[in-house]
């Protein structure tokens, strides 16, 4: 099922550094982007669905854009801080689903 | 709706020993899915269901890993013999057909399981 790719695998960033992720997918088989945020040993948050071609998401300092042509969807976060280290993970949602295996984000002060 | 229930929240087991977590998804959704998170190997998909069927599931880890979901409101994921490298923290979630295909998945609160 994982024909999702997320990179990099993991990333170390210092607090107030902006830095962003990616999500591909086959462009021949996209349904829907969905990303989500999993704090260690907590639920998972929704970040953002993401359908059509060119969409951008925002959400506090964290924004997503999608192309679904070239099959890539980008994470970003403005202003990194400690509270932001999580997995983000990216899954492509549709009548089959397709995960990555995550973004993993350590933010430092 | 009282989202999706997990139960137990915590277990302590000794090495050895059948353990059973539980899941009830929310009422109507059609999807659920049984995720496990270490340190160790991060975020891993065990396994997925559709209308109470098994759709994939190459992510579970060993044959000492199963999963049932005999009607719409539960399901549960048993390891029988637990092995203390089982010890991680155990989620399950659930969703729905949309129109664009699976929608947001709801994620129960977890459970942590300590293998000793």
């Amino acid at each position: 099922i994982l024909n999702v790719e997320q990179s990099p695998q993991s990333l170390h960033v210092q607090e107030g550094d902006s830095t962003n992720f990616t999500c591909s997918f086959p462009s021949s088989n996209f349904y829907a982007l969905h990303w989500y945020r999993w704090e260690t040993a907590k639920s998972p948050e929704a970040l953002f669905v993401m359908t059509l071609n060119g969409d951008e998401k925002k959400k506090g300092r964290i924004s997503a854009t999608l192309n679904t042509k070239e099959g890539y969807s980008y994470l970003y976060i403005k202003g990194s801080q400690p509270e932001d280290s999580a997995t983000y993970l990216c899954i492509n949602s549709g009548y089959a689903l397709n995960f990555g295996k995550g973004t993993s984000l350590l933010v430092t002060p | 709706d009282a989202g999706v229930i997990q139960s137990p929240r915590h277990e302590v087991t000794e090495m050895g020993q059948e353990v059973t977590l539980r899941c009830k998804p929310i009422s109507g959704h059609d999807y659920l899915f049984w995720y496990r998170q270490t340190m160790m190997r991060g975020l891993e998909l065990l396994i997925y269901f559709n209308n109470n069927v098994p759709i994939d599931d190459s992510g579970m880890p060993e044959d000492r890993f199963s999963a049932k979901m005999p009607n719409a409101s539960f399901s549960t994921l048993k390891i029988q013999p637990s092995e203390p490298r089982d010890s991680a923290v155990y989620f399950c979630a659930s969703s729905q057909m949309g129109g664009q295909g699976v929608g947001e998945q709801y994620f129960g609160p977890g459970t942590r399981l300590t293998v000793t």
